[in-house]
This record gives C-alpha cells, sequence and structure tokens, in this order.
C-alpha cells in the first residue's frame, strides 16, 4: 500500500519562501507529483519529479529523495494567490496511472 | 475549450434514494477517475477506468457503481448503500502513459 504524510498548515508572508513536506510509505512508485486545490476548487497539476533531485518550474520546485523516502516542494516569492491546499501524490507501479494523495497542507499566505 | 465537465455543481440527496454524478471529457483520455474528498482531508480514489467498458475498484468503492460505455464518460452513482455520502466529489482524465491528471470542478453531495 501507500500512505504520504504532509504538515497540515503552514503560514508565510507575501515575498517569502515556504517548502511543504512529503514523507510517504509505498511499495513501489514510478514518481512523485505535487497539486495545487484552491478552496472549493479542482486540483491542478504543479510539478512531478520522476527520479531524485530537483524539478524547477518558475517560482515552484519540487524535489525527491528515494533513499530517504521525501519530497518537497518549494515555493519562492510567495504571493497571496498561492494560499491554498497543496497535495503530494505517488503515481503507483500497479497499472491504470492510479494517484495516491497525502492529507494536504494548507498554506495561507499572509502580508 | 478541452476539458472536464462536471455535473451537477450542487447535489442533494434523500434517505434511500441512488444519486448519479455526471463526468464528461473531450481531452481524448483513454483513463478515467472518480475521487472522493472530505473536509480538510485528501483525495481518496472510488473508481477509475483505463478503456471503454472496463474499469476497476478503487479503495473506497462500497455503496458506488459506475459505467464506462462511452470514451467521454463516467458516470458515478452513489448508491443508497453507501450510508455518508456527503463529500466533495472529482472526476479526473489522463492520457493512458500520462503522470498528469486533469481534473473537472467536482460535485458537492449533501444529504437531506
Amino acid at each position: 500500500g501507500q500512505s504520504l504524510e504532509q504538515p497540515s498548515e503552514v503560514t508565510a508572508v507575501e515575498g517569502a519562501i515556504v517548502q511543504i513536506n512529503c514523507t510517504y510509505q509505498t511499495s513501489g512508485f514510478y514518481g512523485l507529483s505535487w497539486y495545487q486545490q484552491h478552496d472549493g476548487g479542482a486540483p491542478t497539476f504543479l510539478s512531478y519529479n520522476a527520479l531524485d533531485g530537483l524539478e524547477e518550474t518558475g517560482r515552484f520546485s519540487s524535489f525527491l529523495s528515494r533513499s530517504d523516502s521525501y519530497g518537497y516542494l518549494l515555493l519562492q516569492e510567495l504571493q497571496m494567490k498561492d494560499s491554498a491546499s497543496y497535495f503530494c501524490a505517488v503515481l503507483g507501479t500497479g497499472g491504470g496511472n492510479k494517484l495516491t494523495f497525502g492529507t494536504g497542507t494548507q498554506l495561507k499566505v499572509e502580508l | 475549450d478541452g476539458g472536464i465537465t462536471q455535473s451537477p455543481k450542487y447535489l442533494f440527496r434523500k434517505e434511500g434514494q441512488n444519486v448519479t454524478l455526471s463526468c464528461e471529457q473531450n481531452l481524448n483520455h483513454d483513463a478515467m477517475y472518480w475521487y472522493r474528498q472530505d473536509p480538510g482531508q485528501g483525495l481518496r480514489l472510488i473508481y477509475y477506468s483505463q478503456i471503454v467498458n472496463d474499469f476497476q475498484k478503487g479503495d473506497i468503492a462500497e455503496g458506488y457503481s459506475v459505467s464506462r460505455e462511452k470514451k467521454e464518460s463516467f458516470p458515478l452513482t452513489v448508491t443508497s448503500a453507501q450510508k455518508n455520502p456527503t463529500a466533495f466529489y472529482l472526476c479526473a482524465s489522463s492520457p493512458t502513459s500520462g503522470n498528469i491528471q486533469y481534473f473537472g470542478a467536482g460535485t458537492r453531495l449533501s444529504v437531506l
């Protein structure tokens, strides 16, 4: 099976850098994804790590370490619109492109 | 515009009633998924389908049923056997070889 743990809440100020961690236990996976969800909205894809290391996409970066069963999402130059929930998810090897989602981290960006 | 359309946005169910949530996509994706999200929680997989006329149970399939008669459509029925149906239901699709899932705007189901 798969299980992923994230902090429930993180608060940061506008313009700052914040890191959202994700630790996982898995029987096998292809990669680690990150999704953003604004209140009441649809999750949207942010980033995917198939290999260990850092992937950078604009203000967002994501990191994976398979040996440590750990990943994180790094958000730079925080903006008020970044206030949302962030979910890590593993793409399982059992077929069907199935994602198992973490518990989610609510990010609050303050002035 | 390509995307995933879920309807209705809000739905109310009476005791003992079956209700069906619609999900349509025009992205030409082979795979489709249904998730349930409870307040402050992550997404849990109910059912998924990789191809027309075939589908598999996810982690919480009890009390739900699906069909996949057309590539574009993957409706979810919440049956009377689901005793705690109040939740936010999300439909998603992905290409067979892709690692990204695209989500609809969701249906919020409540019990009267």
